[in-house]
């Protein structure tokens, strides 16, 4: 049974750090790998999908590699910024009827 | 953004009553989801449709039901709410295509008492 687990659970850092959120899965066969983040009271907003063949992903300061061979993905933040601020929630699609798989989350909490 | 509305945004119920929440979507997509999102749990998938009057199971679907009679509308009922259903609730969209990201709505927040 696939599992997703992100860790930490929670992170603070100063303002301009770049930090690193790690997602890691049991399961290697995977269709995709996803990251959204979630502000609080609101919705999930979806930040970048990487394809099981691809070994990365880039949106502005945002970049989301995946290993899957080590059952990991990462997602690295440049210069991080108040508004940065929210939980980061990593989800895995194993190709059953695009049904995703979630981990719990990391707060991050971006101090100005 | 996704044109994704969930009705109704907050609900206060007493256990027993019956509950509908409904999810409308703008985007013509095929696949629609409902979750619930708890603490400790993360999300969990309670039903899904692929279609019109296509729908399945998820991880939790005991004391829910679903319907959708048309693409925009997937409704997500509590027959007989009880105080384990005080969740958060997610409904969400996919094109199914080869992205196939998930796109959510704003959630509904039902207490039970």
């Amino acid at each position: 049974k696939q599992e997703v687990t992100q860790i930490p659970a929670a992170l603070s850092v100063p303002e301009g750090e770049n930090l690193v959120l790690n997602c890691s899965f049991t399961d290697s066969a995977i269709y995709n790998l996803q990251w959204f983040r979630q502000d609080p009271g609101k919705g999930l907003t979806s930040l970048l999908l990487i394809q099981s063949s691809q070994r990365e992903q880039t949106s502005g300061r945002l970049n989301a590699s995946l290993d899957k061979s080590s059952g990991r993905s990462t997602l690295y933040i440049a210069a991080s910024q108040p508004g940065d601020s929210a939980t980061y929630l990593c989800a895995v699609n194993a190709g059953n009827n695009r049904k995703l798989i979630w981990g719990l989350g990391t707060s991050l909490a971006v101090n100005p | 953004d996704a044109g994704i509305t969930q009705s109704p945004r907050h609900k206060v119920t007493e256990t027993g009553t019956p509950v509908t929440l409904r999810c409308h979507q703008t985007e013509n997509h095929r696949y629609m989801y409902w979750y619930r999102q708890d603490p400790g749990h993360g999300l969990r998938l309670i039903h899904y449709s692929y279609g019109v009057k296509d729908t399945d199971k998820g991880e939790v679907s005991d004391g829910y039901s679903v319907s959708r009679s048309k693409t925009e509308d997937f409704l997500l009922t509590l027959e007989s709410a009880t105080s384990s259903q005080t969740s958060v609730y997610f409904c969400a969209i996919s094109d199914g295509g080869l992205q196939e990201t998930q796109y959510f709505g704003p959630g509904t927040r039902l207490l039970v008492l």
